[in-house]
């Protein structure tokens, strides 16, 4: 089956403009996960989401940075006003249920760069 | 919340020799722990996982051991080829949030 996809795979844009990175999970997979990977750095969590409930926005950065999910499909993550320091490649990732042992697949990254 | 680190950033070994990444954690309540290779380029992509009712899980030359008491756990590849070469990436979960990942280790096999 399909696994998860991101769009657009890569994004150039001028600071302070906003954009909106695109994540389509696997289908029937609850949990959603986004993440930031700086040039040969770590994973780093941002936003989770589980079903209905309220999504975990404890890795956010700042007020700049938000995301929306409708449902159990597709999310949105939104950077307003971007900085050059919001430069790298944003993972998302889906498991079928969330903190609970279960694989995170992961998708091929939006690599933004800000100029 | 928890705090993952992960030693060597960086490890070279020749083609054939054992190659061993070790990670602690910080939580006493993390009971799941996923390691995950990132080739470059590509998306990373879990290769073992161990949960906390075990001490060691073994996957052909892929093996992940877990100390609770000292809340460390290390992953273990022997027979080292070429293609193992990727940075590796361990992970802590507590059941309660996403996932905390360690900073990588890039390891590169010599032919």
């Amino acid at each position: 089956g399909a696994g998860v996809s991101q769009s657009p795979s890569n994004k150039v844009t001028e600071k302070g403009k906003d954009v909106e990175l695109r994540c389509d999970p696997i289908s029937g997979h609850t949990a959603l996960y986004w993440y930031r990977q700086r040039l040969g750095q770590g994973l780093e969590f941002l936003i989770y989401f589980q079903g209905n409930s309220a999504p975990d926005k404890s890795g956010l950065p700042s007020d700049r940075f938000s995301a929306e999910r409708t449902g159990e499909s597709v999310s949105t993550l939104t950077i307003q006003r971007t900085q050059q320091e919001d430069s790298a490649v944003y993972l998302c990732a889906s498991s079928s249920i969330a903190g609970s042992f279960s694989e995170q697949f992961f998708g091929p990254g939006t690599r933004l760069t800000v100029l | 919340g928890e705090n993952v680190e992960q030693h060597p950033s960086t490890l070279s070994v020749q083609e054939g020799d054992s190659a061993v990444i070790k990670c602690t954690y910080s939580d006493s309540a993390s009971n799941y722990f996923p390691w995950y290779k990132q080739e470059l380029g590509k998306r990373p992509q879990l290769i073992i996982d161990i949960r906390s009712n075990v001490g060691e899980k073994k996957d052909q030359r892929i093996a992940v051991t877990l100390n609770k008491t000292a809340k460390h756990f290390s992953l273990h590849i022997t027979e080292t080829q070429p293609e193992d070469s990727a940075v590796y990436f361990c992970a802590a979960d507590t059941g309660r949030r996403a996932l905390t990942f360690g900073s990588g280790t890039r390891l590169q096999v010599q032919p």
